[in-house]
């Protein structure tokens, strides 16, 4: 079935390390995003791509990185830089252009302890 | 920039009301519009779409009509069921821009048996 699996869907990390979620879609599409979701904050933009090896920073992009080596593969890096980094991780793919929608992956929920 | 504003929740509604979710939009360009659905836990689905002035979309008896006049987009059910409790997400994409798509910050809906 074709869709987009985030692994893995609960994550715990101590302070001070990088950790990495993973992002993959079978859609073949070329647009995919990172979206952060804190409650009553809705979602808010990390990062997102175009095309291979291009990316943009969305609106809260400081403390993260990614990467896009693969039409296929999004991975996002959350760095010991992002101050508050506990939240729920949502991947997302989209056709380029034309005004379509965007499919989801399950969310993957990144917890400091 | 492009924003999407939806009224803020949590909305509670006894089974079999009639629901209302307001939607406003500002874009400079000719967006698509989206209603999105979170369960809890999980990502996001598309509910329904409209890409131009006038058009309704329409899915599991929610719909939602693109007034460009007004810059809308309300979501209506006649008669909610407890099982559509969620998380409702409006938003944007405006293709004529850079393609990001834009998301309001979500309405809670509850529905008492």
């Amino acid at each position: 079935d074709g869709g987009i699996t985030q692994s893995p869907k609960y994550l715990f990390r101590k302070e001070g390390q990088n950790v990495t979620l993973s992002c993959e879609q079978n859609l073949n599409h070329d647009a995919m995003y990172w979206y952060r979701q804190d409650p009553g904050q809705g979602l808010r933009l990390i990062y997102y791509s175009q095309i291979v090896n291009d990316f943009q920073k969305g609106d809260i992009a400081e403390g993260y990185s990614v990467s896009r080596e693969k039409k296929e593969s999004f991975p996002l890096t959350v760095t010991s830089a992002q101050k508050n980094p506990t939240a729920f991780y949502l991947c997302a793919s989209s056709i380029l252009g034309g005004g379509t929608e965007a499919f989801f992956g399950q969310g993957t929920r990144l917890t400091v302890v | 920039g492009d924003s999407v504003t939806q009224m803020e929740g949590p909305v509670t509604l006894s089974e079999e009301a009639f629901l209302t979710i307001n939607c406003t939009y500002t874009a400079t360009g000719y967006p698509s519009l989206f209603w999105y659905v979170q369960y809890p836990g999980e990502g996001l689905q598309l509910l329904l779409k409209a890409t131009k002035a006038d058009d309704k979309g329409s899915n599991k008896g929610f719909e939602a009509t693109y007034r460009k006049e007004t810059t809308s987009f309300h979501l209506e059910k006649g008669s909610v069921q407890v099982s559509d409790s969620a998380v409702y997400f409006c938003a944007l994409r405006d293709r004529n821009r850079d393609d990001k798509i834009i998301f309001g910050k979500g309405t809670r809906l509850h529905i008492l048996p």
